[in-house]
């Protein structure tokens, strides 16, 4: 399967905005309608943020977003919160039912 | 409440063998495919396996395909994953997931598996 990249960490005071990108191929990311990503606390199971590239699970805050320009996916943070220091995982469908992860970017709230 | 009990993790020497399992309750099982993820120590993680409703159709990763069959009991409300074959680099926790990112995505606890001599 493909491999997708993203920063190994990002960080931002609080009430800052970051952007986390996940970049693939045409394989992958620039021609899947379903990226995903995934907010993970240590020692906690992960937890799906965005779906289908910009759709917000219900319940998550509003100052989470997704986008996709090309090959490239991101997750912007906006308005940064303490309770926002995990790791995020994008993960991009890649056709016959295969999804694959990206390696993961640690968010660091400063 | 969707719950889903990952279970039958444990140490197990390189070319050995072991079963996890999953009991779902909440929602109709044979509605939903079901996924298997994996998250080796301090890395990240790897989706590995799914199968569909009715079990007819299975999907796995390179990595597994051919060690790996993952199955599921409807009757019990159960998903298998049987690994076969094992390596030191199958050493993980192994989630299992219900309507994989989708917008009712739900993962298990999780349950550890270390291959070592």
């Amino acid at each position: 399967q493909s491999a997708l990249t993203q920063p190994r960490s990002v960080s931002g005071s609080p009430g800052q905005s970051v952007t986390i990108s996940c970049t693939g191929t045409s394989s992958d990311v620039g021609g899947s309608d379903y990226v995903s990503w995934y907010q993970q606390h240590p020692g906690k199971a992960p937890k799906l943020m965005i779906y289908d590239v910009s759709k917000r699970l219900s319940g998550v805050p509003d100052r989470f977003s997704g986008s996709k320009s090309g090959n490239t996916a991101s997750l912007t943070i906006s308005g940064l919160q303490a309770e926002d220091e995990a790791d995020y995982y994008c993960c991009s469908y890649v056709g016959s039912y295969i999804y694959v992860f990206g390696p993961g970017t640690k968010v660091t709230v400063l | 409440e969707v719950q889903l009990l990952d279970s039958g993790g444990g140490l197990v020497q390189p070319g050995g063998s072991l079963r996890l399992s999953c009991a779902a309750s909440g929602f109709t099982f044979n509605n939903y495919a079901m996924n298997w993820v994996r998250q080796a120590p301090g890395k990240g993680l790897e989706w590995i396996s799914a199968i569909s409703g009715s079990g007819g159709t299975t999907y796995y990763a390179d990595s597994v395909k051919g060690r790996f069959t993952i199955s599921r009991d409807n009757s019990k409300n159960t998903l298998y994953l049987q690994m076969n074959s094992l390596r030191a680099e199958d050493t993980a926790v192994y989630y299992c997931a219900k309507s994989f990112s989708r917008s009712d995505d739900y993962w298990g606890q999780g349950t550890l598996v270390t291959v070592s001599s």
